[in-house]
Parts: C-alpha cells; sequence; structure tokens
C-alpha cells in the first residue's frame, strides 16, 4: 500500500493569509493525487484532480502542483469558508489511499 | 444535479451485520464506478471499496476483505456494501462517492452526507 503522509497536521491563520499544505506518498504516484475538503456534517469536496486541475466550481484561489512523491495544495487568499480538514488521496494504485489530513483553523 | 444518499447505518454489536444503501440521482449510474470512503471519529477519511460500472472490477481495503461485500444495481441506481462481522474499528462514518476518470488516474468527485455506523455492546 501507498502511505500518504502530510505537512503540518494543523495550521492556524487569519482571513486573507495564503495557506500552503503538503502531501507526500510513499513512492511515485507521478500526478495521481487528489485534493478533498472535509467539513462537520458535510458531503467531502473535491477540489483538485490529477495535482493541479481545478474541479468545476472551485475558487481559483485553490491551486495544486507536484508530481512524483511531494504535492501542494495552497490558498491564496483564505476566505472564512476555508476553514476545514483537506486531506490528499492517490489513485495510482488500489488501495487508493487518503493522507491523515490537515487541519485548517481560524487564528 | 447529482445527488447520492446513505442509509442503513445504526447501532450494532459486536460481530453483527449491517447493510448499507446508497441511492444515486442526477447522472447516469450505469456508467460510473462507485466507492465506499469511511471516517473514523477524530480519524482521517479511509477508503474501503470500489465497484466497476459493470460491477466486473471489485476492489477491498484489507480492512474489508472478507467481511464486507460491494455490489450494485443499476437498475435501481443503488450501491450496497454489506457488512459482516463487525468490529468496533469499524464504528465511523461511511461515505459513497462516484469515481470519475480524469487525466491522471480518477478521483471521487461527488459524495454523499454520510451514514454513522457505531458498533457496540
Amino acid at each position: 500500500d501507498i502511505q500518504m503522509t502530510q505537512s503540518p497536521s494543523s495550521l492556524s491563520a487569519s482571513v486573507g493569509d495564503r495557506v500552503t499544505i503538503t502531501c507526500r506518498a510513499g513512492q511515485s504516484i507521478s500526478r495521481y493525487l487528489n485534493w478533498y475538503q472535509l467539513k462537520p456534517g458535510k458531503a467531502p469536496k473535491l477540489l483538485i484532480n490529477a495535482a493541479s486541475s481545478l474541479q468545476g466550481g472551485v475558487p481559483s484561489r485553490f491551486s495544486g502542483s507536484g508530481t512524483g512523491t511531494d504535492f501542494t495544495l495552497i490558498i491564496s487568499s483564505l476566505q472564512p469558508e476555508d476553514f476545514a480538514i483537506y486531506s490528499c488521496q492517490q489513485s495510482f494504485s488500489i488501495p487508493h489511499t487518503f493522507g491523515p489530513g490537515t487541519k485548517v483553523e481560524i487564528k | 444535479e447529482v445527488h447520492l444518499v446513505e442509509s442503513g447505518g445504526g447501532l450494532v454489536k459486536p460481530g453483527g451485520s449491517l447493510r448499507l444503501s446508497c441511492a444515486a440521482s442526477g447522472f447516469t449510474f450505469s456508467s460510473n464506478s462507485m466507492n465506499w470512503v469511511r471516517q473514523a471519529p477524530g480519524k482521517g477519511l479511509e477508503w474501503v471499496s470500489s465497484i466497476s460500472s459493470t460491477s466486473t472490477y471489485i476492489y477491498y481495503s484489507d480492512s474489508a476483505k472478507g467481511r464486507f461485500t460491494i455490489s450494485r444495481d443499476n437498475a435501481k441506481d443503488s450501491v450496497y456494501l454489506q457488512m459482516n462481522s463487525l468490529r468496533a474499528e469499524d464504528t465511523a462514518v461511511y461515505y459513497c462517492a462516484r469515481e470519475r476518470v480524469v487525466v491522471a488516474g480518477t478521483a471521487l468527485d461527488y459524495w454523499g452526507q454520510g451514514t454513522l455506523v457505531t458498533v457496540s455492546s
């Protein structure tokens, strides 16, 4: 199984801040990497697929990059509705493992 | 609009069984693979199982293998997860999610709200 790790596990930020979240795969996964946003009581939301393709309807302040083993999710200007948990997932091989998540909290 | 609605969760004793259902609408259900993903309290997401559009390809996580069975009924636009020999560590919110082929691999582009399964005596 491919292990996914994320850093940091949590962060505190203010509205308007630039936020960077890192995801690392235990082996090369090319660009087979997705990012999801999780909020309590709501359905998880796909933000980015294939490392850098923005899902339809997702604000352009979200962006993704990376290939191989190291990936990054950037929120260019944090908005109040962005406080949530962010999780990466690899679709390179079964099982399609998720990272442990990064909690973005209000500073 | 795509909708996925899970049902069938609840409280069950260790060793018991439960069958989760997920009713889909708003898209051509028979065209997409479907997945089950769970989130235990205070934990991250864990992929559980997937089934291809015609049920040809079925996959399970190690934790689900031998105890859980995924199935689908394309005539009813529904996917199911039969869970047997349940353990306390199976306690989680279970989500069904639609799988979409993307430029690199696949992604889960629509999710339901989830159904809570609690395994406790």
